[in-house]
């Protein structure tokens, strides 16, 4: 079965220090993955997304993101971190089964960044 | 980068009332767009896909005469959320794909906030 897994309810980080929202996936097929963010009382900002091609993806506001066919994993990284990046971040994977433009989101990670 | 209004951003109704929210895409045509429901706290559930000019497709235990869905054109989609109950309060957000793009990319809504007194 295709899905998305986001191990992390939460992921606190001081302001300035790296951050990582981790994601896993399992897919049939090319995964095609994208990541979300979503603001309080807002619909979801993309961020990044990753189709094929170099494994670093880079993406809005210095997010990045790299795809790792081995581990199934597209972990969600920002070399230093704002305190207004503070929000709730989606992974999401293309279902290939029951539609190709459907997504499968994850449950989503709360990232706090702390001044 | 293509945009996607709904409207309205919150409603607040009576139990028993039907509501209706609309979905455009403002800058691109979109021949299908999604319907998703968020509880509190809880990841976005896909609900239906809206095509243009034909029936929507309802997710597995979606009550389709419940949510009805029509997809009249190729920029607007409406959900009527029929005999609302306190249950159906929840925060809906649609998405739409913009055929011009690459990988069929999908195009989020900002969400309206349904409360069902």
């Amino acid at each position: 079965a295709q899905s998305v897994a986001q191990p992390e309810d939460q992921v606190n980080v001081a302001e300035g220090n790296p951050l990582t929202v981790k994601c896993t996936y399992s897919v049939s097929g090319n995964p095609y993955l994208f990541w979300y963010v979503q603001y309080p009382n807002r619909g979801l900002q993309f961020l990044l997304k990753y189709i094929t091609g170099d494994n670093l993806v880079k993406g809005s506001y210095g997010f990045e993101a790299e795809f790792n066919k081995s581990q199934t994993s597209f972990h969600l990284k920002k070399p230093s971190a704002l305190v207004s990046d503070s929000a709730l971040y989606f992974c999401a994977v293309r279902d290939g089964v029951r539609g190709y433009n459907k997504l499968i989101f994850g449950a989503g990670t709360r990232l706090a960044v702390h001044p | 980068g293509a945009v996607v209004s709904q409207h309205p951003s919150w409603v607040i109704c009576k139990s028993g009332t039907s509501v209706k929210i609309e979905c455009r895409s403002l800058d691109f045509q979109a021949t299908t767009m999604f319907w998703y429901r968020q509880f509190p706290k809880q990841s976005l559930m896909l609900m239906a896909t809206s095509n243009e000019g034909s029936k929507a497709t309802y997710e597995q235990g979606v009550e389709k005469d419940k949510f009805l869905i029509n997809h009249a054109s190729l920029t607007l989609s409406t959900l009527t959320v029929t005999s609302a109950h306190p249950e159906d309060s929840s925060f809906y957000i649609c998405s739409a794909i913009s055929t011009s793009g690459s990988y069929n990319e999908q195009f989020f809504g900002p969400g309206t906030r349904l409360t069902v007194l």
